[in-house]
C-alpha cells in the first residue's frame, strides 16, 4: 500500500540553525500539506501546496518558512532560523485532491524536530 | 469560524468495555467533511473514517462506529470490546469545501487508554 514517507525520524538543532524536513508523497497525489504538533497539544495546519505553488498558510507559517518541490517526488519544509518554540513533531500529508473536495490527506510517520 | 471541540481530554476503560468519544464541530458551510485519525504511541496519524455533510448513516467497521448528527452537530466514534491495542489519541477533524484548500482542522484529541 502506498504511503507518505519523511525523513529524518529526528532532528536535533542548535537554536538559530537551518532545518530541511523532506518527505515522499504518495505518488499520485497532487495536494501536499505540511503540519506540526507541539507535545501533547493539536496538530496545526503550517501550509498547503498544489501546482508548485502555496495554495493556504497558517498564521504560523511566517517567513521563516518555505516549502518546495524541488524534484517530482520530494516535497521539504525548510526552517530558516530556527527558534525554540519551532520544537515539534512535524507532518507531511497527501492527497488525491484539495480545493473543495474533502479528500482524505494521509499523512506521513513524522519527523521530531528539537532545537536547543 | 470552524472549530472541533474533544471534550474529553482522557478516557481510561478495562479491556472488553466498549466506549464513545465525543466530538462537537462548528462551521458555518452547509458541505464539510469530517474525520477521525488514531495517533498510536509511535507517533504516526492514521486515518479512520471520512464523513461528508450529506451522508448521516451511521457507519460500522468492525468494532469501530461512528455516529453523525447534524442536529447536534456532533461525530462520535465508537469502539465496542476495546482491546490493548486501541490505547491511542484519537483526533476528531473537519474540513470545509470550497475553501483553497481542503486544510484540516484538529481537535484537542481524546488519549484512550485500555488497560489489560
Amino acid at each position: 500500500e502506498p504511503e507518505v514517507t519523511q525523513t529524518p525520524s529526528h532532528q536535533v538543532t542548535q537554536m538559530g540553525q537551518e532545518v530541511i524536513l523532506r518527505c515522499v508523497p504518495i505518488s499520485n497525489h497532487l495536494y501536499f500539506y505540511w503540519y506540526r504538533q507541539i507535545l501533547g497539544q493539536k496538530v496545526e495546519f503550517l501550509v498547503s501546496f498544489y501546482n508548485n505553488e502555496i495554495s493556504e498558510k497558517s498564521e504560523i507559517f511566517d517567513d521563516q518558512f518555505s516549502v518546495e518541490r524541488p524534484d517530482g517526488s520530494n516535497f521539504t519544509l525548510k526552517i530558516r532560523s530556527t527558534k525554540l518554540e519551532d520544537s515539534a513533531m512535524y507532518f507531511c500529508a497527501s492527497s488525491t485532491g484539495g480545493s473543495g473536495g474533502g479528500e482524505t490527506q494521509y499523512f506521513g510517520p513524522g519527523t521530531r524536530l528539537l532545537v536547543l | 469560524a470552524q472549530k472541533v471541540t474533544q471534550a474529553q481530554t482522557e478516557i481510561s476503560v478495562v479491556e472488553k468495555e466498549d466506549v464513545t468519544l465525543d466530538c462537537v464541530y462548528e462551521t458555518r458551510d452547509t458541505t464539510y467533511y469530517l474525520f477521525w485519525y488514531k495517533q498510536p504511541p509511535s507517533g504516526e496519524l492514521v486515518f479512520l473514517i471520512r464523513r461528508n455533510s450529506f451522508d448521516e448513516q451511521n457507519e460500522i467497521s468492525g468494532r469501530y462506529s461512528w455516529n453523525f448528527q447534524k442536529s447536534t452537530s456532533s461525530f462520535n466514534f465508537t469502539i465496542t470490546a476495546s482491546q490493548v491495542v486501541d490505547s491511542a489519541v484519537y483526533f476528531c477533524a473537519l474540513s470545509e469545501h470550497g475553501g483553497a484548500t481542503n486544510k484540516l482542522i484538529f481537535g484537542t484529541g481524546t488519549l484512550l487508554a485500555v488497560q489489560p
